[in-house]
């Protein structure tokens, strides 16, 4: 399975500040329809994960431009820009290039 | 707008099958492309992707518990289910099932259920 390795575990965070979260890869996520699967997710307290980036650096609807995701090969990052108290959470990143599926460690940002 | 919610038993104990039910609107399984899928979160830890279900009926399952799961739909295309057989304590978890639209051979997980708890317990 390819292991996805996210950097840091934790991460605190000003109010409107601005952080990054690495995502590596074991292998390529570069698929042989030349498309990278690579995907972030957003998991509030209490919720279901949700949606934020979609292939790398494109986000999904309703997702502020503040989120920000780049990248290629096994070496991925998201940015967040002015965080807001509701960026505050578990992020995850996802692959779906290789079978099976499967997601990061997370990254959890709280308050400094 | 698409919705999913999940259901199941709750609780059960060690050897016994688990089965579970996503029920689903906003769109139908039936629609070229449309993928539903189950992903289990034990308390506190990351996810796991473990069986999905396409619209023609082809069924993919994570290898590490491929034995143990079997996903099926109905016939009206708004329900999926997944049974784990000889669950174990390992298999505490939140399930979600989770919509996805295939983009040439893959995709992400777009719309997310709420999650069911379930606890196995003797």
């Amino acid at each position: 399975d390819v292991l996805m390795t996210q950097t840091p575990v934790s991460l605190p965070v000003s109010l409107g500040g601005q952080v990054s979260i690495s995502c590596r890869s074991s292998q390529s996520l570069v698929h042989s329809d030349g498309n990278t699967y690579l995907h972030w997710y957003l998991q509030k307290p209490g919720q279901s994960p949700q949606l934020l980036i979609y292939r790398v650096s494109n986000r999904f609807s309703g997702v502020p431009d503040r989120f920000s995701g780049s990248g290629s090969g096994t070496d991925f990052t998201l940015k967040i820009s002015r965080v807001e108290p509701e960026d505050l959470g578990v992020y995850y990143c996802l692959q779906s290039t290789h079978f099976p599926y499967t997601f990061g460690a997370g990254t959890k940002l709280e308050l400094k | 707008q698409v919705t999913l919610k999940e259901s199941g038993p709750g609780m059960l104990q060690p050897s016994k099958t688990l089965s579970l039910t996503c029920s689903f609107s906003g769109f139908s399984l039936s629609t070229s492309g449309m993928v539903v899928s189950w992903i289990r979160q034990p308390s506190g830890k990351s996810l796991e992707w473990l069986a999905a279900i396409d619209w023609d009926g082809d069924k993919y399952y994570n290898p590490s518990l491929k034995s143990r799961l079997t996903v099926s739909k109905d016939t009206s295309n708004t329900q999926v289910f997944l049974k784990i057989t000889s669950v174990d304590i390992a298999d505490t978890a939140t399930y979600y099932c989770a919509r996805s639209i295939y983009y040439y051979s893959s995709y992400d997980f777009d719309y997310w259920g709420q999650g069911v708890m379930v606890t196995v317990s003797s």
